[in-house]
């Protein structure tokens, strides 16, 4: 099992540029989620979505979207980037209440 | 919504001590608390959760206690390793799914 993985490792962007971050997981979960993590700051939560074909808002949604494909995959589209999303970007995923797990991240640089 | 406070946010302890990271949170409806583990440019790992049904956890040299009537946890770490120097995070679930995050707490271990 591959678990949660992200694609890409890392990326810089032009204010204005647009991109998508991947993730899938192989390990089943109903549930997926996008944070980002900024220094002193914890994770906070973009995006989530609870089952396959629902999404909903987290803390920070703004200058974001999110499609859920399919249950093993779940993007992140920054539409219009800007240098305030410079950040380090985890997807996560679990089974009902239980413990996340997150993959190993995106480092997202936009100049 | 739910906050989750966490203290302290850095903490040095001598080989062989132990360390004690203490949370609270403020909606009562939150009843998953799960403790996490990032090592400096690594994800976050899960090392150990409660229900509120619960009022303490052990798994080898970490546990975590809940005081429910309190709105208070912690996380324990007994005979600290070099190993164990990273950033902890706390959180709490007040709906189905949706962690809140702690801003978290830089561990070092000193030998």
């Amino acid at each position: 099992n591959a678990g949660v993985t992200q694609t890409p490792k890392f990326q810089v962007l032009k204010t204005g540029q647009s991109m998508t971050l991947q993730c899938a997981q192989d390990m089943n979960h109903n549930s997926m989620y996008w944070y980002r993590q900024d220094p002193g700051m914890g994770l906070r939560l973009i995006y989530y979505s609870a089952s396959e074909g629902t999404t909903d808002k987290g803390e920070v949604p703004n200058g974001y979207n999110v499609s859920r494909l399919n249950k093993r995959e779940f993007s992140l589209r920054l539409e219009s980037a800007a240098p305030s999303q410079t950040s380090v970007y985890f997807c996560a995923s679990s089974r009902g209440l239980m413990g996340q797990y997150f993959g190993p991240g995106t480092r997202l640089l936009v100049l | 919504g739910e906050n989750v406070e966490q203290h302290p946010s850095t903490l040095s302890v001598q080989e062989g001590d132990s360390a004690v990271i203490k949370c609270t949170y403020s909606d009562s409806a939150s009843n998953y608390f799960p403790w996490y583990k990032q090592e400096l440019g690594k994800r976050p790992q899960l090392i150990i959760d409660i229900r509120s049904n619960v009022g303490e956890k052990k798994d080898q040299r970490i546990a975590v206690t809940l005081n429910k009537t309190a709105k208070h946890f912690s996380l324990h770490i007994t005979e600290t390793q070099p190993e164990d120097s990273a950033v902890y995070f706390c959180a709490a679930d007040p709906s189905l799914n949706k962690l809140v995050f702690g801003a978290g707490t830089i561990l070092r271990v000193k030998s």
